[in-house]
């Protein structure tokens, strides 16, 4: 079982859609949550990160945590074509840190 | 200037050589890590340091040797370079405890022919 989970889509929306992005983790004592966006070729950017059950909101993203189930998300709304990336789920314990392999997002004009 | 700063951007080398692949870094964390990057495999954990007299094997270390020559300088080697290890390579680094997660370098996509 990997430590982070992700689907790998491509998970596809059209535009100003809301997108919904979802990881699980394994590691009941992670206590940092992060997503990162990457661009083909580029590197991962940090675009949120969340520390406490609930939602955390930052601008058009939306990033809500469940830690009982174990469950991270990251919703997009009014996606835009320049939303298009892969989208990368992130956990640590503080020890260790892990990445998922990431959900491809196409936003479809 | 970026902060953390990983040259050279594109490399090709031949199948055999030797290759450094440098990363320096502004944020003053004190930890920095090694990744490569394949499509479809995610991130890789090659090597991490925690100090400078802190060297840690990742997941796959196998053909890889790094040096911490400084707080902000992490060098990752290649020694006798394959095919199989063309990929892109990233630099990162977190302060003590990675809470506020990781700072990428902007990569080096390096290709063995």
């Amino acid at each position: 079982q990997k430590e982070v989970e992700q689907n790998s889509g491509p998970l596809s929306v059209p535009e100003g859609a809301i997108a919904s992005l979802n990881c699980t983790y394994s590691d009941r004592g992670s206590q940092s949550f992060f997503w990162y966006r990457q661009y083909s070729g580029k590197s991962p950017e940090l675009i949120m990160f969340i520390y406490s059950n609930g939602d955390k909101e930052d601008g058009r993203f939306t990033a809500q945590l469940n830690k009982a189930s174990q469950y991270v998300s990251l919703l997009i709304r009014d996606s835009q074509p320049s939303d298009s990336a892969t989208y990368l789920c992130a956990v640590t314990n503080f020890n260790k840190f892990y990445f998922g392999s990431g959900t491809k997002l196409n936003v479809k004009p | 200037d970026a902060d953390v700063t990983q040259t050279p951007r594109n490399r090709i080398t031949k199948t055999g050589k030797r290759i450094m692949l440098e990363c320096s870094q502004t944020k003053g964390h004190d930890r920095m890590y090694w990744y490569r990057q394949d499509p479809g495999l995610g991130l890789r954990l090659i090597y991490y340091s925690f100090d400078v007299k802190d060297i840690n094997k990742g997941e796959i270390s196998d053909g890889y040797s790094v040096s911490r020559q400084a707080q902000a300088k992490f060098s990752l080697s290649l020694e006798s370079a394959i095919p199989n290890q063309t990929a892109l390579y990233f630099c990162a680094t977190s302060d003590l405890t990675g809470g506020y997660g990781y700072t990428f370098g902007s990569g080096t996509r390096l290709t063995v022919v």
